[in-house]
């Protein structure tokens, strides 16, 4: 069955450094990938999203791009803030089901 | 708009009793799903409501869970009787068509615990 595999954390970094989190699927059909984030304490919100391959999703400074040939659908930013702290689900939703499939989450600390 | 909203957001009762999860989800949302995320693995599909029907309710784990939508509105979730192994945070979500480029709007989960 459809399945996503994200990379293991806690991911620890300092304020400003670079961040790559990352996601890979298995899917059937063309599913539409997305980001969730969950701040302490809140409930998941959408992050950002790509409905076909080669798509980018990009929001605050967050971006993911749609790779069909290697599965992936890799979270980045250029410089993270203390306030990027949370933790990070990567999920897909393919085509002919109702249901969003995610992974186990990738908690990010960021130091100042 | 209000988002999605869950009760209690704690919860904390002993093996053998009873407990109900309560969902309002967006207004006008009519898809509304039942998520679990136990011990900080990943957050597993328990089942789908379109309107008052259940969709898909192939996640459920097994009969001591029932989820009910009366009327189409609010949901809940009840597991009777509670076991150890059903702690963890639940969590409600809604989304207006339920297709795939569909973002989920979530609430902020119900912590359970069983003791």
């Amino acid at each position: 069955g459809d399945s996503v595999t994200q990379m293991e954390g806690p991911v620890t970094l300092s304020e400003e450094a670079f961040l790559t989190i990352n996601c890979t699927y298995t899917a059937t059909g063309y599913p539409s990938l997305f980001w969730y984030v969950q701040y302490p304490g809140e409930g998941l919100q959408l992050l950002l999203k790509a409905t076909k391959a080669d798509d980018k999703g990009s929001n605050k400074g967050f971006e993911a791009t749609y790779r069909k040939e290697t599965t992936s659908f890799h979270l980045e930013k250029g410089s993270v803030q203390v306030s990027d702290s949370a933790v990070y689900f990567c999920a897909l939703h393919n085509t002919g089901g109702f249901k969003t499939i995610f992974g186990a989450g990738t908690r990010l600390f960021v130091k100042a | 708009e209000a988002g999605v909203t869950q009760f209690p957001s704690h919860s904390v009762i002993e093996k053998g009793q009873t407990v109900t999860l309560r969902c309002d989800p967006i207004s006008g949302h009519d898809n509304l799903y039942w998520y679990r995320r136990v011990m900080g693995k990943e957050i597993k599909f328990l089942l789908h409501f379109v309107k008052e029907s259940k969709q898909d309710e192939s996640g459920m784990p097994n009969n001591r869970f029932l989820a009910e939508r009366t009327g189409g509105t609010y949901s809940t979730l009840k597991v009777q009787p509670a076991e150890l192994e059903d702690s963890g945070v639940y969590f409600c979500a809604s989304s207006q068509d339920g297709g795939r480029g569909s973002p989920l709007h979530f609430g902020n989960g119900t912590r359970l615990t069983v003791t």
